[in-house]
């Protein structure tokens, strides 16, 4: 399975201040058909998960361009570029190039 | 606008069985693979099983394989998971998601699954 790292476990940040998540593979998301299948997910408090980033960096309708993605092979980014309240929550990377899709532990964002 | 709403979580004994259902509105339900995740209270997210659009291919993860059964029924736009010989540790929310080429998009609210005696 590919095993998917996320770090920090927790991020306190400052509302209006960046905030950046790692997420790492234990191997390359590229698929043979030439596409990476990453994405990012927010689950906020109480709610089930929602998804942000498709693609390693398309963003679903409706997400604020405040997020973005990057990355590439092994390792990617998830950036808010600043940080509002309503970003408060849990987000999580999975990889969808292999069977089983397999998902990141979790960013738990909180405003410090 | 896609809606998935899951049902038929509950309390149960260790060793019983629970059906769950996910159904699904505003999009093709019989075009789209589905998919089923849970997650454990204050864990991460767990994929359990997939299901083609025709039913015709499924898969589990080794966690739930032998125990758990995917199905739907394109003509009521349900997708359905069969749990028996439940244990503590399926205890979880479960969620249904809706499964393109590639990723998960959307997901239902989720339905509490409790396994206790």
């Amino acid at each position: 399975d590919a095993v998917m790292t996320q770090s920090p476990l927790s991020l306190p940040v400052t509302l209006g201040q960046p905030a950046s998540i790692s997420c790492r593979s234990s191997q390359s998301l590229v698929h043979s058909d030439g596409n990476t299948y990453l994405n990012w997910f927010q689950q906020r408090p109480g709610q089930s998960p929602r998804r942000l980033i498709y693609k390693v960096s398309n963003r679903d309708s409706g997400v604020p361009d405040r997020f973005s993605g990057s990355g590439s092979g092994t390792d990617f980014t998830l950036k808010i570029s600043r940080v509002e309240a309503e970003d408060v929550g849990v987000y999580y990377c999975m990889q969808s190039t292999y069977w089983p899709l397999t998902f990141g532990g979790g960013t738990k964002v909180e405003i410090k | 606008e896609v809606q998935l709403l899951e049902s038929g979580g509950g309390l149960v004994q260790p060793g019983g069985s629970l059906k769950l259902s996910c159904a699904a509105s505003g999009f093709t339900f019989s075009d789209s693979d589905m998919t089923w995740v849970r997650q454990a209270p204050g864990k991460g997210l767990e994929y359990l099983s997939h299901i083609s659009a025709n039913s015709a291919y499924t898969q589990y993860a080794d966690s739930v394989k032998g125990r758990f059964t995917i199905s739907r029924d394109n003509s009521k736009n349900t997708l359905f998971l069969q749990m028996n010989s439940l244990r503590a540790e399926d205890t979880a929310v479960y969620y249904c998601g809706r499964r393109p080429p590639g990723s998960l998009d959307y997901w239902g609210q989720g339905t509490l699954v409790t396994v206790s005696s």
